[in-house]
């Protein structure tokens, strides 16, 4: 069955710092697609990025990366030089071939002091 | 490019009452989804629609939830009756490709309140 597990449930971190959030997953899949959605305040759900499981290359968009790791099942994002916008709730999701489903963690809350 | 439109944006009702969320998705895209977040939760998918069939529906409660898509245009969900523990936001999400890899674009949601 599938899964996804955020671990952090809240971060607080001043602006200007780095900040990781963790996002494991279990598939017994070989095929299958992690995402991220960002959730700001306003409650609407953004999407971040999509990774498949055949491409493990590391991710960088601007002040973020994403790592993806095969061998730990995880598909960590890092934020760089970390904003007051980019406080809001993140998701990570999971979506498999066999399944056919997606299914979200329960997310990270992201306070970003400045 | 218009997003997903959902209405309303918040609702309050008594329990036993029934309720409607209306949803639009982007033009074009194919795959429509229904999930329910409750607070401090992830999304949690009730149904799938790719066009008009609903190809996941087994998180839907189907004793007292319905859903249809007309046309494979716009999506209605329904409760009735409502109880207390159906207070979340009810959110609509749009793809353009069928099956689940594709990335999703959500709507601003309903915020239901069952009193």
């Amino acid at each position: 069955a599938q899964k996804v597990t955020q671990a952090q449930t809240e971060i607080s971190v001043v602006e200007k710092e780095d900040v990781t959030l963790d996002c494991v997953y279990e598939t017994r899949d070989t095929t299958y697609y992690l995402f991220w959605y960002k959730q700001p305040p306003s409650g609407e759900l953004v999407f971040l990025i999509r990774r498949n499981s055949f491409d493990e290359q590391n991710e960088i968009s601007g002040r973020y990366s994403w790592n993806f790791q095969k061998s730990t099942s995880s598909f960590n994002f890092t934020i760089t030089a970390s904003q007051v916008v980019d406080s809001a709730v993140y998701f990570c999701a999971l979506s498999d071939h066999r399944d056919d489903k997606i299914i979200f963690g329960k997310g990270t809350r992201l306070h970003i002091l400045p | 490019e218009a997003g997903v439109v959902q209405s309303p944006r918040y609702k309050i009702i008594e329990k036993k009452q029934p309720v409607a969320f209306w949803c639009n998705p982007i033009s074009g895209h194919n795959t429509l989804y229904w999930y329910r977040q409750n607070l401090g939760q992830g999304p949690e998918l009730l149904i799938r629609y790719e066009n008009e069939e609903a190809v996941d529906d087994s998180q839907l409660p189907k004793d007292r939830f319905s859903a249809e898509r007309l046309k494979g245009v716009d999506s209605t969900l329904k409760i009735q009756p409502a109880e207390l523990g159906d207070s979340a936001v009810y959110l609509c999400a749009s793809s353009f490709g069928t099956g689940t890899f594709y990335e999703q674009y959500f709507g601003p949601g309903t915020r239901l309140t069952v009193t």
